[in-house]
């Protein structure tokens, strides 16, 4: 079966204090990587897609990376915006059957 | 803003109403999805419509019965609902159903009385 672990489950920071949120993932046919971002009473935001080991992508001050088992979602000098649920998913599968399996999140607490 | 567009934003129904919840995307894509989420829980997938075929969870009751009248639209009918059925249900998009970036919407707050 397969099983995505977000870590930590939350997340203090001060404003400007980097960090990093795990997501980690035991799956067969691994076909892409998605991060969300969720705000309380919202549907998720999309951030990055990442589909094969060593690839990066950036948006402002969030970095995703991919290795075989996990990603990592990087937090440079994070605001107090930045504060929401962070939700990773990743797609397995093939032909027409296809599957997304979300992670629990990570609530990041961004204070100023 | 969001190219998915859900009405109602909030619903509050009884126990033996029938509702409605509407999807809209503006974005050309060939796959919608409704999801439902509790409080501090992930998403779970309900429904897939895909080059116009349904896909069910099957662990969804039949309460719940989706509605695709087109490549854009996608409804979610209610019927005899559960106080437990209480979410945020989500509606999202994607371009085919493959792999690919699902885009949601705001989602609509349904509490069942």
């Amino acid at each position: 079966e397969d099983q995505v672990t977000q870590s930590p489950e939350a997340l203090r920071l001060q404003e400007g204090e980097s960090s990093s949120l795990n997501c980690s993932y035991t799956v067969s046919g691994l076909r892409g990587l998605f991060w969300y971002r969720q705000d309380p009473g919202k549907g998720p935001e999309f951030l990055f897609t990442l589909y094969s080991a060593g690839e990066e992508k950036e948006k402002e001050r969030l970095k995703a990376t991919l290795t075989k088992k996990e990603s990592f979602l990087h937090i440079t000098a994070p605001k107090p915006e930045d504060s929401a649920t962070y939700l990773c998913a990743v797609f397995t599968g093939g032909g027409s059957n296809y599957k997304l399996t979300f992670g629990k999140g990570t609530l990041l607490t961004v204070n100023p | 803003d969001t190219e998915v567009t859900q009405t109602p934003k909030h619903l509050v129904m009884g126990m033996t109403n029938k509702k409605s919840l509407k999807c809209e995307q503006h974005m050309g894509h060939r796959a919608m999805y409704w999801y439902k989420q509790k409080a501090k829980k992930p998403p779970e997938l309900m429904f897939v419509y895909s080059y116009e075929k349904l896909s069910i969870n099957e662990s969804v009751p039949s309460r719940f019965s989706p509605e695709c009248p087109n490549s854009s639209l996608l409804n979610l009918h209610l019927h005899a609902l559960q106080p437990e059925d209480s979410a945020l249900y989500l509606c999202a998009s994607s371009q085919s159903g493959g792999p690919g970036e699902l885009f949601f919407g705001e989602g609509s707050r349904l509490t069942v009385l």
